[in-house]
């Protein structure tokens, strides 16, 4: 079946710094990618939606400027946290989607600043 | 607008007991309608998915849904228990048709009893 490759798995970064999160659908392309980010014992909020070579869609209340999100290749989508802070710990998980195939999510990032 | 909403955000089973684990939608057009599992640090896992053909689902690990129009619902079921579905399960809609973005329910964790 289709998988998506989401890494890393985990990180911890000092408070100020960036951490980058990539998303790769492995054998298949994906006309759209989405970024959820999922707080504690909560579900998943979807923080954008980001289509091959161009600009992403934030949902209201999402800073664009401190989630940057790459979608340079139909197969590669990063997602970019600029100057972390703790109150930005949290899991994200991207979903890669193909019109065939659907919904395909990542295994997930745990992010933890410190 | 479509929404989901999961009834009771813990349910407890005995092994081998009757699996009920209760999704109400809403939405404005002809939803598309997902179940997602989630175990610990992990990504999520599609169960089953009704977009608009039979309204008795099935799915994998023995997981079943029936999407019933005139009560809203969508609730997941599974006649026996095993202890590995102990998970965090989601009801999703999908936003926009078939190839729109997932609002998720807020989660209900099932435990598994020996």
């Amino acid at each position: 079946g289709a998988v998506v490759s989401q890494h890393p798995s985990w990180v911890i970064c000092k408070s100020g710094t960036s951490v980058k999160i990539e998303c790769r659908s492995l054998d298949f392309q994906a006309t759209t990618m989405f970024w959820y980010r999922q707080f504690p014992k909560q579900s998943l909020m979807l923080m954008a939606t980001s289509n091959e070579g161009s600009k992403a869609t934030y949902e209201q209340g999402v800073e664009k400027d401190k989630f940057l999100i790459n979608h340079a290749s139909l197969t590669l989508s990063t997602l970019t946290v600029t100057s972390a802070h703790p109150e930005d710990s949290s899991f994200y998980i991207c979903s890669a989607f193909d019109s065939v195939l659907g919904y395909t999510f990542g295994s997930g990032t745990r992010l933890t600043v410190v | 607008a479509q929404s989901v909403t999961q009834l009771g955000s813990h349910v407890s089973v005995s092994e081998g007991a009757l699996v009920l684990l209760r999704c109400n939608y809403s939405s404005s057009v002809p939803p598309y309608l997902f179940w997602y599992v989630q175990y610990p640090n992990q990504g999520l896992q599609l169960l089953l998915k009704y977009t608009s053909a039979a309204t008795l689902v099935k799915g994998i690990n023995g997981f079943e849904a029936e999407f019933k129009k005139s009560e809203t619902s969508f609730h997941l079921t599974k006649p026996s228990a095993h202890m590995s579905d102990a998970a965090e399960y989601f009801c999703a809609v999908s936003v926009g048709g078939s190839q729109g973005n997932l609002i998720f329910g807020k989660g209900t964790k099932l435990s598994v009893k020996p």
